[in-house]
C-alpha cells in the first residue's frame, strides 16, 4: 500500500534553515508528480510546492518562492523541501501528498511533520 | 489566483440528517477539477471526490459532488457519526493549486 512518511520538522528560530524529507513506498515513486502542501495550526490547507516526477519542473506558491526549494531522488524514492530564511508564518504542519497521473488533486497524504519557527 | 470559498463555516446536524456543502469560486474551474476532502482531528486529509463528481477509492456512496464552472457542492445523503469532520474543496484546473477556507460539520 502507498505510505508517505514525513521527517526533518523541528523548533528552528527565524531567519535559519531546515530541510523536511519524504521517504515513499508502495508504488513507482519516479512516474508521479508530488507536491507540499502545509496547515498553520487551527487554519486551512495551503498548496506550498510541486515537482514532476523526473525533477524537470518546478513550481511554487508566491508565499515560499525564492526560499523554498522542492528537490526528489528517484533512487532514494525520496522527496525533499528545503527551506531557507524562515519566518514564524512559515509554522505549520507540512504534508507531503502524491497526486495521480496528470492531475493535480492528492490521492495519497503522508501524516505530516511540524515546523516551528520561533525564538 | 482562483479564490474558493466555502459555505456555511460551520454546519450543526445530527446524525442520520443530509448535509449540503458549497464551494464557490471566484471564476470558473478549468473542466471541473475540482476535489473535496475530509479532514478529522490530527489526521492528514483524505479524498473524497474528484473532477467535481467523482468518488475516490473506497469512499462510500452516501458522499457526493456536483456542480460546475464556479459553483460545486459536496453533499453527504445521511451523516454517520464518523462524518463530522472538516471538508475542504481543492481547485486543480489553474495554478496556483488553491483550498477553500473549510466547512466544519459538527454534532448538533
Amino acid at each position: 500500500q502507498v505510505q508517505l512518511v514525513e521527517s526533518g520538522g523541528g523548533v528552528v528560530q527565524p531567519g535559519r534553515s531546515l530541510r523536511l524529507s519524504c521517504a515513499a513506498s508502495g508504488f513507482t515513486f519516479s512516474s508521479y508528480g508530488m507536491h507540499w502542501v502545509r496547515q498553520a495550526p487551527g487554519k486551512g490547507l495551503e498548496w506550498v510546492a510541486r515537482i514532476w516526477y523526473d525533477g524537470s519542473h518546478e513550481e511554487y506558491a508566491d508565499s515560499v518562492k525564492g526560499r523554498f526549494t522542492i528537490s526528489r531522488d528517484n533512487s532514494k524514492n525520496t522527496l525533499y523541501l528545503q527551506m531557507n530564511s524562515l519566518r514564524a508564518e512559515d509554522t505549520a504542519v507540512y504534508y507531503c501528498a502524491k497526486h495521480p497521473s496528470a492531475y493535480d488533486y492528492f490521492d495519497y497524504w503522508g501524516q505530516g511533520t511540524l515546523v516551528t519557527v520561533s525564538s | 489566483e482562483i479564490v474558493l470559498t466555502q459555505s456555511p463555516g460551520t454546519l450543526s446536524l445530527s446524525p442520520g440528517e443530509r448535509a449540503t456543502l458549497s464551494c464557490r469560486a471566484s471564476q470558473s474551474v478549468s473542466r471541473n477539477y475540482l476535489a473535496w476532502y475530509q479532514q478529522k482531528p490530527g489526521q492528514a486529509p483524505r479524498l473524497l471526490i474528484y473532477g467535481a463528481s467523482s468518488r475516490a477509492t473506497g469512499i462510500p456512496d452516501r458522499f457526493s459532488g456536483s456542480g460546475s464552472g464556479t459553483d460545486f457542492t459536496l453533499t453527504i445523503s445521511r451523516l454517520e457519526p464518523e462524518d463530522f469532520a472538516v471538508y475542504y474543496c481543492q481547485q486543480y484546473g489553474s495554478s496556483p493549486l488553491t483550498f477553500g477556507g473549510g466547512t466544519k460539520v459538527e454534532i448538533k
